[in-house]
């Protein structure tokens, strides 16, 4: 079966540096989607990994290691307004680009 | 504007009664999916179309739902005799192939009462 976990919630400091872990067990992976959702709003894209490694975009970066399964986005300089849910979400080639998520980590940004 | 729309927005009916939504997506895009999602939870795929065609659908829509996108451009979901377990935002995103990113739209909240 198609199986996504991630933390359920995180709190962290603002200016802090936070680490949002993603472990996965799909068929037909192509790749790793990370989205930011704020509370009654649609998802949007942060980021898009098919090959390892890092790619780095601003505050944001994330890591993708396709032979462990896992994945994780590196939040840095917290700001309050990163305060959101941030959903994983495999790519799946062979069943038409369908995305299956995580249930989302709600994330928690203290002054 | 030039993203995904959703209409509409917020949607409260009674049990029984039937509900259609409509998506349009980004203009050039082919694809088109259709997305459920609950409190706390994350997105849960529905149904999705390559221009017209409908390619597959979840074992989640029941007989009672059902989607179309008629000449490949928005798409509309009908949810028929709903129930209260209906109850969810139903969000529509679009991409250019299956290999691409997926935007979102604002989706529709539906509450069954």
């Amino acid at each position: 079966g198609q199986n996504i976990d991630q933390p359920t919630e995180m709190t962290a400091t603002e200016g802090a540096i936070v680490q949002i872990n993603c472990t996965y067990q799909t068929s037909g992976f192509n790749g790793l989607f990370w989205y930011q959702q704020h509370a009654g709003e649609a998802p949007t894209f942060l980021s898009y990994n098919v090959l390892d490694g890092l790619e780095e975009k601003g505050r944001f970066s994330s890591f993708l290691s396709r032979s462990k399964g896992y994945s994780y986005l590196l939040l840095k300089e917290l700001q309050m307004k990163d305060s959101a849910s941030y959903l994983c979400a495999a790519l799946l080639y062979n069943q038409g680009g369908k995305l299956i998520f995580g249930q989302g980590t709600e994330l928690s940004v203290k002054p | 504007d030039t993203g995904v729309s959703q209409d509409p927005r917020h949607k409260i009916t009674k049990r029984g009664q039937n509900v259609t939504f409509r998506c349009d997506p980004i203009s050039e895009h082919n694809r088109l999916y259709w997305y459920r999602q609950t409190l706390g939870q994350g997105p849960e795929f529905l149904t999705y179309f390559q221009n017209e065609a409908q390619l597959e659908k979840s074992r989640l829509l029941s007989d009672r739902f059902s989607a179309e996108r008629p000449k490949g451009s928005f798409s509309t979901l009908e949810i028929q005799r709903t129930e209260q377990g209906d109850s969810a935002m139903y969000l529509c995103a679009s991409s250019l192939d299956s290999y691409n990113e997926q935007f979102f739209g604002p989706g529709t909240r539906l509450t069954v009462l």
